[in-house]
């Protein structure tokens, strides 16, 4: 398993500003995702961020709204940029760590940091 | 259009009985099945999985049937406790890629 911690872990923003979210990871992990939960819905997946080029983003979610940087194995940032109180939501970010057991059965489980509360007034 | 659908917005349930949570899902490429426990305040956790080539998996008190020829899948929680109380997202992806979640369903467990 992997130890994620992010930053902040809540925040209250006013619209038009923009916020950094930060992903730590306590060890290297082949891949990194950054997904948003609004009220009531289910997890949303904003984007996929690559260690040394440009994240891939979902269907939906640009990079001049959703900036998102990985310059090592263990770190990651999201911004949100030019908030609207839509973009309130709980932002979370997830790892799928490296895999050394030959048991492909665990291959597929992602890890989740606790998330960010942004609201934006 | 949702691939992953869980119908059941809520679930309530007495101490020590079992708890089902259904999720049917429309993607016939999906392969892996998982199923996630959110607390509030708290990121998902990782509860339990189930690959397309199996029909069955248990972990403790936590099992997973899976019917690919229906696209639907439960978690069992026997006996259930109160503090499972949470909401549970079952989620699937495609080769370990395209990871799609359920709404989830809030399952409160009564003492």
């Amino acid at each position: 398993s992997a130890v994620i911690s992010q930053k902040p872990s809540r925040d209250i923003c006013q619209r038009g500003t923009s916020l950094t979210i930060q992903c730590q990871v306590d060890s290297q992990v082949t891949m990194m995702f950054w997904y948003r939960q609004q009220p009531g819905q289910s997890l949303t997946l904003i984007a996929t961020a690559n260690q040394g080029s440009e994240a891939t983003y979902e269907s939906g979610f640009v990079i001049d709204k959703f900036p998102i940087s990985r310059p090592n194995l263990t770190f990651s940032t999201l911004t949100v940029s030019n908030m609207s109180p839509e973009d309130s939501s709980i932002y979370l970010c997830s790892v799928l760590p490296y895999q050394t057991s030959s048991d492909k059965s665990s291959y597929n489980e992602q890890f989740f940091g606790p998330g960010t509360r942004l609201t934006v007034l | 259009d949702q691939q992953v659908k869980q119908n059941s917005p809520s679930l309530s349930v007495q101490e020590g009985r079992i708890s089902i949570l259904n999720c049917d899902y429309t993607n016939s490429m999906f392969d892996y099945f998982l199923w996630y426990k959110k607390y509030p305040a708290e990121g998902p956790t990782f509860l339990i999985s189930i690959s397309s080539i199996k029909d069955k998996n248990e972990d403790g008190r936590f099992t997973v049937f899976l019917n690919k020829s229906a696209k639907h899948l439960s978690l069992h929680i026997v006996p259930s406790q109160p503090g499972d109380s949470a909401v549970y997202f079952c989620a699937a992806t495609s080769y370990g890629q395209n990871f799609v979640f359920g709404p989830g369903t809030r399952l409160s467990v009564l003492p």
